[in-house]
């Protein structure tokens, strides 16, 4: 069973509108979350880290965490044309931090 | 700010074929990795380095060999390249532990024919 599960698969938003991404997880032992954004052809670009149940926020990306759900969660404010990438979700878990689960990927288009 | 630089940017092979490919990292991190990105799939790890000259597995493994030479380098050779091969092989760095974040380069693209 995959560790990370993403949805939805595609998300298509006009520009300014809300966008929501979600990310549940298979093991409750979970510490450590980040969303990572991937332009095509391009590496990941890492958006919001989060430990702790509650909220992150890093300028317009808000990342939401609820452990007792097994669910993480990322919303794009104010969305633009050049947010269109695939955005991933990832977890680890002690002992080994090192090793990173990733989910499969949500593909954002942002329409003008 | 630092930087990881990934060659070859795209790799053409033939099956049976032994491949590798090169990462490097000026952040000076610790820890290197080598994921690999099927489409649909998200990422799974193929090695991972905490330091010069150490080696862990990921999930996947099989069929591939690592080697962290120096503290800035971590290569990956693909032991034998299968017919039709598609994928994306990713390089990250990262200070390690508890709270580390992964910083990535832009990817080898391997074909093979």
């Amino acid at each position: 069973q995959q560790k990370v599960q993403q949805s939805p698969e595609s998300l298509t938003v006009s520009e300014g509108a809300m966008a929501s991404l979600n990310c549940t997880f298979s093991d409750g032992t979970s510490d450590n979350f980040r969303w990572y954004r991937q332009h095509s052809g391009k590496g990941l670009e890492v958006l919001v880290s989060i430990f702790s149940d509650g909220e992150k926020e890093e300028g317009r990306f808000t990342a939401h965490l609820n452990r007792a759900s097994l669910h993480v969660s990322l919303h794009i404010r104010e969305p633009q044309p050049s947010d269109s990438a695939v955005y991933l979700c990832a977890m680890s878990m002690s002992p080994n931090y090192n090793v990173l689960y990733f989910g499969s990927g949500t593909k954002l288009t942002v329409e003008p | 700010g630092g930087i990881i630089t990934q060659t070859p940017k795209f790799l053409i092979g033939q099956e049976g074929q032994k491949l590798t490919l090169k990462c490097q990292q000026n952040f000076n991190h610790d820890t290197m990795y080598w994921y690999r990105q099927d489409s649909g799939k998200g990422l799974r790890l193929i090695y991972y380095s905490i330091t010069e000259n150490d080696l862990q597995k990921g999930d996947l493994s099989e069929g591939y060999d690592a080697s962290r030479e120096k503290k800035s380098s971590f290569s990956l050779t693909v032991t034998s390249a299968q017919k039709n091969e598609m994928a994306v092989f990713l390089c990250a760095s990262s200070i390690g532990g508890a709270q580390n974040t992964l910083y990535f380069g832009a990817g080898t693209r391997l074909s093979v024919l």
